[in-house]
């Protein structure tokens, strides 16, 4: 089944500095989303971006799909941004099943 | 997020049995239950596209999925046991396939 690598598992940053979290897959994904997870909270999609760059806000993913991996920026991070980012891999026709990796943990300091 | 409502929002359950619901307003086609526990990704548990049940992933029978309309999800579940204690999230796409994910804000069942 499909494999999702993310890293690094945990990031500690001062509130004002950037963030680059990396997604892995293991094999080809025509889907690929970003989403954040506060503690006790619901998943937030924040970016749709199965290839290419995109950009919303603070954020920009770079996918690069025949190297299989994704990348999330966070410029100028704030203390809201703390919480957990999950990376979810869909394949292609009857091998789909949205898969999520297990996460970064990104805690922002004031 | 109250396009996607789930109920109850908190169950706590001795061996009993329960379901848990789900409904979207968006007018999409395919929905989904996701089981995460403590400190884990979200794992999916059922797949319906259009009212068939497309994807039974490997859970315990005492799960049982129902969808009464492309809108509707319910989830009963029989003699829960204490290792089904997390959180338990629908979610919804326009399609099946290669479509964004929505998610709801989830059902947390506690098992005594």
């Amino acid at each position: 089944g499909q494999q999702v690598q993310q890293s690094p598992a945990s990031l500690v940053l001062q509130e004002g500095e950037n963030a680059e979290l990396q997604c892995n897959f293991s094999s080809t994904a025509t889907q690929l989303q970003w989403f954040y997870q506060s503690p006790g909270g619901s998943l937030v999609s924040l970016l749709s971006n199965p290839s290419g760059t995109k950009h919303t806000g603070r954020l920009t993913s770079t996918t690069v799909t025949k190297e299989r991996r994704s990348s999330l920026h966070i410029s100028s991070s704030q203390t809201t941004d703390s919480g957990t980012y999950l990376c979810a891999i869909a394949g292609a026709g009857g091998n789909y099943k949205p898969t999520f990796g297990k996460g970064t943990s990104l805690v922002v300091h004031p | 997020n109250t396009k996607i409502t789930q109920s109850p929002r908190y169950l706590i359950l001795g061996r009993a049995n329960k379901s848990l619901e789900c409904e979207q307003h968006l007018g999409h086609n395919a929905m989904y239950w996701y089981k995460q526990s403590a400190e884990k990704p979200p794992e999916l548990m059922f797949l319906y596209n259009l009212k068939q049940l497309i994807r039974n992933e490997t859970v315990p029978s005492r799960f049982i999925p129902e969808c009464p309309d492309s809108s509707k999800l319910l989830l009963h579940i029989s003699a829960v046991d204490p290792e089904d204690s997390a959180v338990y999230f629908c979610a919804s796409s326009q399609a099946q396939s290669n479509e964004r994910l929505f998610f709801g804000h989830g059902t947390k069942l506690s098992v005594l």
